[in-house]
């Protein structure tokens, strides 16, 4: 079964630091580029981060960028994002996504599979 | 980046409707367009991509049309299973971005 799982999300305080992982299983993880999507409570879906599917390239939202790290591991069939300097704004639900190989443009694409989400909540 | 108009924000509707959600760009994407259906609770789906492509095992009665600047969404006969968020992307240019999203719900 094609699966991404999430984890790592929580309660964390504001100017703190949180992991979330994503694992995959029943695709070949190394051939997807990979993409993190956050959802903040009763809002729209927005594009976070994506990675290439050897890791040597990367790309942020303006919004995160300078605090956010994505990084793969395909030996270990999974993603992750690194999240400092969190800020209240920040708080949203967390899914990693991959970027379909069909619905692409270059090297932006629609999303095919989801993970089921991590939920990060950024308060004193 | 490219912003999308999603319309409307709320559609009241009866099982086997037929209901058409509408889907506008700041600028031109081709067909470069995807819909996802998301459920309360759950992550997106993809239903639909390249605009009118059904995503496999998508039924049929879901549709898609549009290019360049304003693209539909259409449900021929609303099943209960329907009603859910529904949102477009476009993967034309970076970012990727979404619309606002669509809430079908029960009339």
């Amino acid at each position: 079964e094609v699966q991404l799982v999430e984890s790592g999300g929580g309660l964390v305080q504001p100017g703190g630091s949180l992991r979330l992982s994503c694992a995959a299983s029943g695709f070949t993880f190394s051939s997807y580029w990979m993409h993190w999507v956050r959802q903040a409570p009763g809002k729209g879906l927005v594009w976070v981060s994506r990675i290439n599917s050897d890791g040597s390239s990367t790309s942020y939202a303006d919004s995160v960028k300078g605090r956010f790290t994505i990084s793969r591991d395909n030996a270990k069939n999974t993603l992750y994002l690194q999240m400092n300097s969190l800020r209240a704004e920040d708080t949203a639900v967390y899914y990693c996504a991959s970027g379909s190989p069909i619905a692409v443009a270059g090297t932006v694409s629609a999303f095919d599979i989801w993970g089921q989400g991590t939920m990060v909540t950024v308060s004193s | 980046a490219i912003w999308m108009t999603q319309s409307p924000s709320l559609l009241s509707a009866s099982t086997g409707d037929r209901v058409t959600i509408s889907c506008r760009m700041s600028q031109g994407i081709s067909s470069y367009l995807a819909w996802y259906q998301q459920k309360p609770g759950k992550a997106p789906e993809l239903l639909i991509y390249a605009a009118s492509t059904l995503q496999s095992g998508v039924p049929s009665r879901f549709s898609g049309s549009g290019s360049g600047t304003d693209f539909t969404l259409t449900i021929s006969c609303l099943q209960s299973e329907d009603f859910a968020t529904y949102y477009c992307q476009q993967y034309y240019s970076f970012p990727p971005t979404f619309g606002q999203g669509t809430k079908v719900e029960i009339k």
